[in-house]
């Protein structure tokens, strides 16, 4: 497709399972990033992907959370033994590289996560 | 540490008033800033973007912003709202390689 992708769109878990959401950039975006949106706020930074280079997992809220990027291009965030206050809409976005450091991101739709 | 603060949690316009929202941000250097929208449901969408140059900058849907330095705000504006700009809007600040901040949001109600 044109647009970034992300799976599910919707997930509903129990407390303590483990959740993998997957992210799929548009096509020659180098850049790639995860942001977690909870009910009546903004959006909080998760990690930042950039080509090759390491990823800047700076605003991972703790061990339980972790994300890879295969091949630049597709990337899966796992969250290990969910929590609550885990439930959020976790969006996911990607820039191209001739828009530079400081482009235009491109978002998904977002994955619902609920944990009960 | 960079950061934006978007004053107003909730605006509600009349159809066909004048829409302004409010964003400030603390930058360290010259800021990137953006303004985004977000439908119920949807993704994030760029309205408009300032890098440098004119100061007053034009995006989609009418919408525009001025970049302030001396108030260190980019604030939005629209002359004439329409029932279809009823959305959450986000500004942003990028630095540090890319990465952006964004504020907590501004959730425009429109009236008929």
């Amino acid at each position: 497709g044109a647009g970034v992708s992300q799976s599910p769109s919707n997930k509903v878990t129990e407390k303590g399972k483990d959740v993998e959401l997957r992210c799929d950039p548009i096509s020659g975006h180098t850049a790639l990033y995860w942001y977690r949106q909870s009910l009546g706020q903004g959006l909080e930074f998760l990690i930042y992907f950039q080509g090759n280079s390491a990823p800047d997992k700076s605003g991972l809220p703790s061990d339980r959370f972790s994300a890879e990027r295969t091949g630049g291009s597709v990337s899966t965030l796992t969250i290990q033994r969910t929590q609550q206050e885990d439930s959020a809409v976790y969006l996911c976005a990607s820039s191209s590289p001739s828009g530079g450091p400081y482009g235009e991101l491109f978002f998904g739709e977002g994955s619902r996560l609920t944990v009960l | 540490a960079q950061s934006v603060t978007q004053p107003d949690i909730h605006i509600t316009v009349s159809e066909g008033a004048s829409l302004e929202l409010r964003c400030n941000y603390s930058y360290g250097a010259t800021p990137y800033l953006f303004w985004y929208v977000q439908s119920p449901g949807q993704g994030l969408q760029l309205l408009l973007k300032y890098f440098s140059g004119d100061t007053l900058v034009q995006g989609i849907k009418g919408f525009e912003a001025e970049f302030k330095r001396s108030q260190s705000s980019f604030n939005l504006r629209k002359p004439s709202v329409h029932w279809s700009d009823a959305a959450e809007y986000f500004c942003a600040v990028a630095g540090n390689a890319g990465k952006s901040t964004f504020g907590d949001g501004t959730t425009l109600t429109v009236k008929p």
